[in-house]
């Protein structure tokens, strides 16, 4: 099983619409959990962080299963400029203390 | 937005050909990273800085070599470009270790090795 694993889409959706996707994780040692957003061409910006309690910022929630290992992203009301890919990214304490990057979602929010 | 610059934005070089590419922060930040990204691959992490002087690898770090004079510089090179090397680069820094930070990226470094 791949460290951490996103679907890569594309995911179609018109404007206004709700959309959610999920991002797996391997490594039951993970201690932190965020989301980042990258737009074309450009680089990874943070998006926001994921806790344990699920946070919510705007248009968008987050929330962490451990049980099941997985995060999830939310968007509510989606808008043309949320286009974009989305990357899961999980960081590794312990003895490994890594960051992992998943290789992202592609959102397309269609006018 | 993080303070962080990469130089140059683009570059086309030769096989075989040295090539250096510098991050600069101004955010007196503990950490430094370089990654290459690469369609259907993600963000791959080439080699970490923890401090000036102290280095580490990642785990594509094969061909690739760093260092870190200064806090706010960082540089990588190509001893030797292949093609294998065209990607993006990115440089990203963090003020805590990585399991506990947050990473803020550079803009980005187009490659192309033909």
């Amino acid at each position: 099983r791949k460290e951490v694993e996103q679907d890569p889409g594309p995911f179609n959706v018109p404007e206004g619409a709700t959309v959610a996707f999920n991002c797996t994780y391997s490594n039951s040692a993970s201690q932190s959990f965020f989301w980042y957003r990258q737009d074309c061409r450009k680089e990874p910006k943070l998006l926001m962080s994921v806790y344990s309690s699920g946070n919510e910022d705007g248009r968008f929630t987050a929330q962490l299963n451990r049980a099941s290992q997985y995060i999830s992203l939310l968007i509510r009301d989606s808008k043309l400029s949320d286009s974009a890919t989305y990357l899961c990214v999980v960081n590794i304490g312990g003895r490994d203390d890594k960051i992992i990057f998943g290789k992202g979602t592609r959102l397309h929010i269609l006018p | 937005d993080a303070g962080i610059t990469q130089s140059p934005r683009h570059k086309v070089t030769e096989t075989g050909t040295p090539v250096t590419l510098r991050c600069h922060q101004t955010e007196n930040h503990r950490y430094m990273y370089w990654y290459r990204q690469d369609p259907g691959h993600g963000l791959r992490l080439i080699h970490y800085s923890y401090g000036v002087k102290d280095t580490d690898k990642g785990e594509v770090s094969d061909g690739y070599s760093v260092s870190r004079s200064k806090t706010e510089d960082f540089l990588l090179t190509l001893e030797s470009a292949t093609s294998s090397q065209t990607s993006v680069y990115f440089c990203a820094i963090s003020d805590l270790a990585p399991s506990t930070d947050t990473q803020y990226f550079g803009p980005g470094t187009r490659l192309t090795v033909l």
